[in-house]
């Protein structure tokens, strides 16, 4: 399974663009990326997932770039709202599916 | 459609005592999973249970049984509860779909002193 390396922490203000950036040196071919985001007092739920190039939804924007040595996840115009942990998974055709430490964000008005 | 269930919310155990925690879930999903959550942590994998009828190790299994009693429910047990074993435990099932979601229930906090 594939490691993946995220900042531990992220501050942002309300209305800014946040980019988190996950680091998974030993993906292989058929993994794909997940991210998840988790509130505090809650589980964790799917935000978005990605093989290659750009994903975008109603709620985020993955960036993979071609070596797919990292993604990086992209939340437009944060709110209050959207402080909360964010995972990077790096899954394959299993269903061993480990989450990482995650990255922080807090978002401030 | 309830997702994922699990009981009880709260537990307070003392050294030594064992108890089961329950998952259920109606989405009729093959996969489930047991995580562990240590306060500031990041989720831990205990458990997994690919289909009905098998279990699998996952990142921290010592200390803990499972058991998937049919295709709803994915039992956890603690044996002998320690200390070190006080987290807030979840469990999450995923369908056979593209995307692999996983779908969480809202957690069994638990305290062992």
């Amino acid at each position: 399974l594939a490691k993946t390396t995220q900042p531990i922490s992220m501050d942002s203000y309300e209305g800014q663009e946040v980019n988190i950036t996950c680091s998974h040196n030993n993906i292989a071919t058929n993994d794909y990326i997940t991210w998840y985001q988790q509130f505090p007092s809650q589980g964790p739920r799917f935000i978005i997932q990605g093989y290659k190039t750009k994903v975008t939804n109603e709620v985020a924007s993955l960036f993979i770039p071609a070596d797919r040595k990292s993604s990086t996840l992209s939340l437009p115009r944060v709110s209050l709202s959207d402080t909360a942990v964010y995972y990077c998974l790096v899954r394959n055709n299993t269903d061993k599916l480990i989450f990482g430490t995650g990255t922080r964000l807090q978002v401030f008005p | 459609n309830a997702g994922v269930t699990q009981t009880p919310k709260f537990q307070v155990l003392k050294t030594g005592q064992s108890m089961t925690l329950q998952c259920a879930q109606d989405m009729n999903h093959n996969s489930m999973y047991w995580y562990r959550q240590d306060p500031g942590m990041g989720l831990r994998l205990i458990y997994y249970s690919a289909s009905e009828g098998t279990t699998d190790k996952g990142e921290v299994p010592n200390g803990y049984n499972v058991s998937r009693l049919n295709k709803r429910e994915f039992s956890l047990r603690l044996e002998s509860a320690a200390p070190s074993q006080t987290s807030v435990y979840f469990c999450a099932s995923r369908g056979r779909t593209e995307t692999y979601e996983q779908y969480f229930g809202p957690g069994t906090r638990l305290t062992v002193t």
